[in-house]
């Protein structure tokens, strides 16, 4: 059974930096064609992708990030961790990690229950 | 840049009726990367469809996906109550390399 969750701080100030970690289970993140992304979702409005990380290390980032957001996995641990610097309170969302596979046309296969991330002074 | 539009905003309908909902792309796409998701009001998106016409693990058969280039369509045969959800199509491959459509709130008339 596959689960990920997503853990980190759910306060955060502007300007500050802000590290999410998805722990995952039932699957690895070392077995080709696999990959584990971040999504967000501001309050009410639609689903944006940020990042992900496959299993031959290529890492991806949405181009509107402006490379605030680095994300990084440890195979060993499970986890892949999203860096977000910068940040301002537009970034207030829910964000979900999600893994994927090569055989489901990188669709995002299971999800997290997500972590509400708020941005304010 | 793709961009996908879903259409309905909102789609006003009746257990046992069926829901259209379309996903239009900017450009072209690979069928094979197009996905669809529905998500429920404080819950996480659920895959339903992948590659424009597969359906996901435990997806009843109700739901079909088909369409191909720059018009795809999410069908379900006959709602049930638990259908009334937010739907959104999604792509891979493009840029931004994943984009996903604003969304379509299917609703009970």
């Amino acid at each position: 059974q596959i689960t990920l969750k997503e853990s980190g701080p759910t306060v955060v100030k502007p300007t500050q930096t802000l590290t999410l970690t998805c722990t995952f289970s039932g699957f690895s993140l070392s077995t080709h064609g696999v990959g584990v992304g971040w999504i967000r979702q501001p309050p009410g409005k639609a689903l944006e992708w940020l990042a992900i990380a496959y299993w031959d290390s290529d890492k991806r980032y949405s181009p509107y990030l402006k490379s605030r957001f680095t994300i990084t996995k440890d195979t060993s641990k499970n986890q892949v961790v999203l860096t977000m610097t910068n940040l301002d309170p537009m970034d207030t969302a829910t964000y979900y990690c999600a893994n994927t596979h090569r055989a489901f046309g990188y669709g995002f296969i299971k999800w997290g229950q997500g972590t509400l991330v708020t941005v304010s002074s | 840049e793709v961009v996908l539009t879903q259409s309905p905003g909102t789609l006003s309908l009746s257990p046992g009726e069926r829901a259209t909902l379309s996903c239009r792309a900017s450009q072209s796409l690979s069928s094979d990367y197009l996905a669809w998701y529905q998500q429920k009001p404080g819950q996480a998106p659920r895959l339903l469809i992948y590659a424009a016409s597969n359906r996901a693990t435990g997806i009843p058969d109700r739901f079909s996906g088909s369409g191909s280039g720059t018009d795809f369509t999410l069908t379900i045969s006959r709602l049930e109550p638990e259908d009334f959800a937010l739907y959104y199509c999604q792509q891979y491959g493009g840029s931004p390399l994943y984009t996903f459509g604003q969304g379509t709130k299917l609703e009970i008339k």
